[in-house]
């Protein structure tokens, strides 16, 4: 079946230090992929999304990279603040399909 | 601009109850998805209204429904609550094909 997990359920990171969240998915069918950001009691934020036809995007503070040969994601965000502090997921879809697919979600929990 | 809004932030009910969840888009957004997220789970979609009809529909029962309205506000119902439907229910809109947006969501718990 079609799945989006995520390796890592919690990571701690330095304040400074840059961050790497992993996911992978299952299903070859998905070309769009989107990582979002949840604090508590708020909805998921966007952050930044990727389509299959681009293996790496940027943004600010914040880098997707997508590998389709080995089904992976990852987020990179660099210089990692306080503010960073929240459960990040990525989710994926695909062409003709209206629903999101999200994964478990990693909490980051930046030390000061 | 407001974002999308979410009512009411909190609801308890009881086994059996009936609950009605409402959700305001974006302005501008005419799609409208509704997802339930257990604690320390990601979402997962209920279904998604576009021009008034459910047009795609999650691994839910019946039990859950909805409806959109002209103006594109949506609801979500759901009857004879169960202890487990107790979750963050998260409304999300879109403009046809573009990106969704979320509310803060409704924290419905079952006793």
């Amino acid at each position: 079946g079609e799945s989006v997990g995520l390796h890592l359920p919690t990571l701690s990171v330095q304040e400074g230090d840059n961050s790497i969240i992993n996911c992978a998915y299952s299903n070859s069918a998905s070309d769009y992929f989107i990582w979002y950001k949840q604090e508590s009691g708020k909805g998921p934020q966007f952050i930044i999304d990727i389509r299959s036809n681009m293996d790496k995007r940027q943004g600010q503070r914040v880098t997707v990279l997508l590998n389709k040969t080995v089904k992976h994601l990852s987020l990179q965000i660099a210089a990692t603040q306080p503010g960073d502090s929240a459960v990040y997921f990525c989710a994926e879809n695909r062409t003709g399909r209206r629903a999101l697919t999200f994964g478990s979600g990693t909490r980051l929990q930046v030390q000061p | 601009d407001a974002g999308v809004t979410q009512s009411p932030t909190h609801l308890i009910k009881t086994r059996g109850q009936q609950v009605t969840l409402r959700c305001s888009p974006k302005s501008g957004h005419d799609t409208v998805s509704w997802y339930q997220q257990a604690l320390g789970q990601g979402p997962q979609f209920i279904f998604q209204y576009y021009e008034e009809e459910e047009r795609q529909r999650g691994n839910f029962p019946d039990r859950f429904s909805g409806h959109q309205f002209p103006n594109y506000s949506s609801e979500l119902n759901v009857n004879a609550l169960l202890l487990g439907d107790s979750a963050l229910y998260l409304c999300a809109s879109s403009l046809e094909g573009t990106r969704s947006y979320f509310g803060a969501g409704t924290r419905l718990s079952v006793l």
